[in-house]
């Protein structure tokens, strides 16, 4: 019974292909995020919804898509994938308030 | 200026030593603090948070929060080898977005 579950754990791919990450939540919660982790270990955040809701867009490339068909549930897709985009994606889940995130175990993306 | 700062050590403590943790944030409106354990190849994984100035302890862990100073603190009292992990803390800024800022993390190892 997975709070936080994201699939794949790890995506090996090609420069310029298309790839999604599933992110799934069984807590309740009504707000969920997407982080990206850099291979320097710095966590920064890129997306939220708040029931199926755009909340947080930060200054991400628009290949990155993120699509929320309810609130248990935020998918990330990226097109054209780039050498750079070489990271670990955390999903996350928490209360719209000032309450602790969830993380999910994480997706390692290398692009060869 | 970083928004979110802590020293990325490594910080090193002998077994059953207290490990002092150090973060500053730049946000004056900020409400909630949060910090996180991530063990090497793992998800961050929520230890404490902490909402209003002073102490919050639970078990071996104190939060500690001077808003005046801008400044929180985690201690970790009788370390142990299993503490040896990445800390790291989190800011909510202003608005209720839930969107929180992460330090870069300080690496702890406690050594037998």
């Amino acid at each position: 019974d997975t709070a936080v579950s994201q699939t794949p754990k790890y995506l090996v791919t090609q420069m310029g292909n298309d790839k999604s990450i599933k992110c799934e939540q069984n807590l309740g919660h009504d707000t969920m995020y997407w982080y990206k982790q850099d291979s320097k270990k710095f966590l920064k955040i890129m997306f939220s919804y708040n029931n199926k809701e755009l909340i947080i867009n930060e200054t991400v490339p628009n290949r990155f898509s993120p699509k929320s068909p309810d609130k248990a549930h935020l998918n990330l897709h990226i097109n054209s994938l780039e050498l750079g985009d070489s990271a670990v994606y955390f999903c996350a889940s928490g209360l719209l308030s000032n309450q602790p995130q969830h993380f999910g175990d994480g997706t390692r993306l290398s692009i060869l | 200026q970083k928004e979110v700062e802590q020293n990325s050590g490594p910080l090193s403590v002998p077994e059953g030593a207290i490990a002092s943790l150090n973060c500053t944030y730049s946000d004056r409106v900020s409400q909630s603090f949060f910090w996180y354990r991530q063990y090497s190849g793992k998800s961050p994984e929520l230890i404490m948070s902490i909402y209003s100035n002073g102490d919050k302890e639970d078990g071996r862990f104190t939060a500690q929060l001077n808003k005046a100073s801008q400044y929180v603190s985690l201690l970790i009292r009788d370390s142990q080898p299993s503490d040896s992990a990445t800390y790291l803390c989190a800011v909510t800024t202003g608005g209720n977005t839930g969107k929180l800022i992460f330090g870069q993390g300080t690496t702890l190892q406690v050594k037998p």
